[in-house]
């Protein structure tokens, strides 16, 4: 079983629709968490970076913890064609060795 | 600030021969990541470094693979025999702290024949 699982997708939405995205998780030490947006042939860029439970809002981009339930969220408002991208969630624990989830690829169709 | 740098950005070879990558991280980022990324997975880690040290070494990471920072500055990936499973997009990573989180370069994406 891996430690981060993610849905690979592809998740296909109509523009202005919202994007909801999920990774869960098996380790407990996990502390710090990150969404990534990559796009094709590109290096992954960061997103959100959160380290407690709860929401944080930076735009129309919304990131969720509960770590609790070892579960993580993206959210992303008013979608763009331009989201259309690969989301990677990222975990770190507090010595610092990061694991990514699959990544999953996000269409979004004008 | 520049962001995170990789060079080259494409390298092709033959089967069996030696290759080696460039990262030029963040200035001032004392932690610099390596990782190798294949079509539809995450980035794999492959090693760090903390300064000039490395810390760690993935189980991926053969002997063929070796990775240096000598002046806790730059890193250079050596990649000795290719074999054609070493096709991947090689991706670095620097940050500057354990707590803080860390920012990719673009990549070195390698083609193996």
């Amino acid at each position: 079983q891996k430690e981060v699982e993610q849905d690979p997708g592809p998740l296909s939405v109509p523009e202005g629709a919202i994007v909801s995205l999920n990774c869960t998780y098996s380790n407990s030490a996990f502390q710090y968490f990150m969404w990534y947006r990559q796009y094709s042939r590109k290096g992954p860029e960061l997103l959100m970076y959160t380290y407690s439970s709860g929401n944080k809002e930076d735009g129309r981009f919304t990131a969720q913890v509960d770590k609790s339930s070892k579960y993580i969220s993206l959210f992303i408002r008013d979608s763009q064609p331009s989201d259309s991208a690969t989301y990677l969630c990222a975990m770190k624990d507090s010595w610092g060795k990061f694991q990514f989830g699959a990544g999953t690829q996000v269409v979004v169709t004008p | 600030d520049t962001g995170v740098s990789q060079n080259p950005r494409h390298k092709i070879t033959k089967r069996g021969q030696n290759v080696t990558f460039r990262c030029d991280p963040i200035s001032e980022h004392n932690r610099l990541y390596w990782y190798r990324q294949t079509l539809g997975q995450g980035p794999e880690f492959l090693t760090y470094f903390q300064n000039e040290a490395q810390l760690e070494k993935s189980r991926l990471l053969s002997d063929r693979f070796s990775a240096e920072r000598p002046k806790g500055s730059f890193s250079t990936l050596e990649i000795q025999r290719t074999e054609q499973g070493d096709s991947a997009m090689y991706l670095c990573a620097s940050s500057r702290t354990v707590q803080e989180t860390q920012y990719f370069g673009p990549g070195t994406r390698l083609l193996v024949l």
